[in-house]
This record gives C-alpha cells, structure tokens and sequence, in this order.
C-alpha cells in the first residue's frame, strides 16, 4: 500500500448523509486519484487531479465531490445525490499524470443504508 | 468507459502450472500495465509496456503486447498459493492523463 493511507477501512452511514473519505501520501506525487470498484468489477474513475487547487471530473462524478487544497490530501465526499453509493473506494497517486505507475491505498468500504 | 477487457473472467489452477491472461482493448494507447489486487485491498503495480515494446519479463511474469491485435496477456509461471488474486489492465488512451481499467481475472491458485 506505499505511502497511501486512507480511513476508515470500514465506513458506515444512513442514506440522505454526506460522508468524507480521507486520502493521504507521503510520496511527494502531484496526481491524485478517486476509483469507485462495485463487487467482482473493475475500477471506475470518479474525479483526478494533477496539481494542488486543480482537479478533474472522471467517468462517474455525479455525486461526489473532491477538494485538493494540500499536495499530500485529496477527500472524497459522498454526497447523498449518490443513488447508489455502497462500494469500495480506492484513492491512488503518481508522480505526475505522465508517469502512469500509479500506487494505491488500503482502499474504505462505504456502506449506506 | 471500459477500455480494457480481461479474459476469462476466473481461472483456477493448480500450484505450478502457469496461469495466462488475456486483456483486449479498444482505441491507441502509450502503454499499457498490469495490476494485482488481493481481496479487500488496493492494487499492486505489477508491470508496465510500452505501445512500442512486445515483451517484458519480471521475474515469473511474462508480458506480451501485441497492438495490431490491440491485446496483451499476462503469463505468470510456476504459479504459487500467494498468486492467489484479481488481476487487471490498466491502458491509457492516447492523449489522456489518466487510467482505464478492465474487469479483472479473478485467479485461484489450488495447493
């Protein structure tokens, strides 16, 4: 998992709340990445960011939303216009948008009833 | 969008055989890369090949890449109960700074 953490591992909250997934690095990476995985699925991207104050919407962002006011932090908040938010969400980095080799988190199961 | 398609979605084999998997994709790409994940975890980079390379070797992966086919497959040797795990390509479009991941091949390795 490198120098990625994210919390909690395990994530539990009522329909109709917001809730903030934390992701930090100590690996000094420009990029940044949020991917939602839904059981025996791939990854879909949902937001990216390539510097600090700047970021990007990815294939699903309806929902979420993303700040990057520091290099080392980029969270993640669920919103409740999410339909269908229950996933396991995984933040990655890398060195820059060039430099494809991206590392990834433990990864935080959300729940939401 | 789902530009990389992984086959066959599970294998099962036993310990020693060799295990291969195949990743199909759509449009031009820089590279294209492999990935590890073990339930419940992140991801593990395995291995990265370049659109201008047709092999790569890391020590019991064999990667090869074939872009007039637009597909690549991943041969892990003398396979191990640790090998245990979903496997994905990741490919990036030409042009674009991010990643696109397929399904994943789900692998067990039987001791």
């Amino acid at each position: 998992d490198g120098g990625i953490t994210q919390s909690p591992k395990y994530l539990f909250r009522k329909e109709g709340q917001n809730v903030t997934l934390s992701c930090e690095q100590n690996l000094n990476h420009d990029a940044m990445y949020w991917y939602r995985q839904d059981p025996g699925q791939g990854l879909r991207l949902i937001y990216y960011s390539q510097i600090v104050n700047d970021f990007q919407k990815g294939d699903i962002a309806e929902g979420y939303s993303v700040s990057r006011e520091k290099k080392e932090s980029f969270p993640l908040t669920v919103t409740s216009a999410q339909k269908n938010p229950t996933a396991f969400y995984l933040c990655a980095s890398s060195p820059t948008t060039d430099s494809y080799e991206q590392y990834f988190g433990p990864g935080t199961r959300l729940t939401v009833t | 969008s789902q530009q990389g398609e992984e086959d066959p979605q599970a294998l099962s084999i036993q310990e020693g055989e060799n295990a291969t998997m195949n990743c199909s994709y759509k449009t031009s790409i820089n590279n294209l890369q492999w990935y590890r994940q073990n339930s419940g975890r992140g991801l593990v980079h395995l291995i990265l090949i370049r659109s201008n390379e047709r092999e790569k070797h890391s020590g019991r992966l064999r990667v090869t890449l074939d872009t007039s086919k637009k597909s690549s497959s991943l041969l892990i040797t003398a396979s191990r109960a640790a090998d245990t795990a979903s496997y994905f390509c990741a490919t990036d479009a030409q042009g674009a700074q991010k990643l696109v991941f397929g399904q994943g091949t789900r692998l067990t390795i039987n001791p």
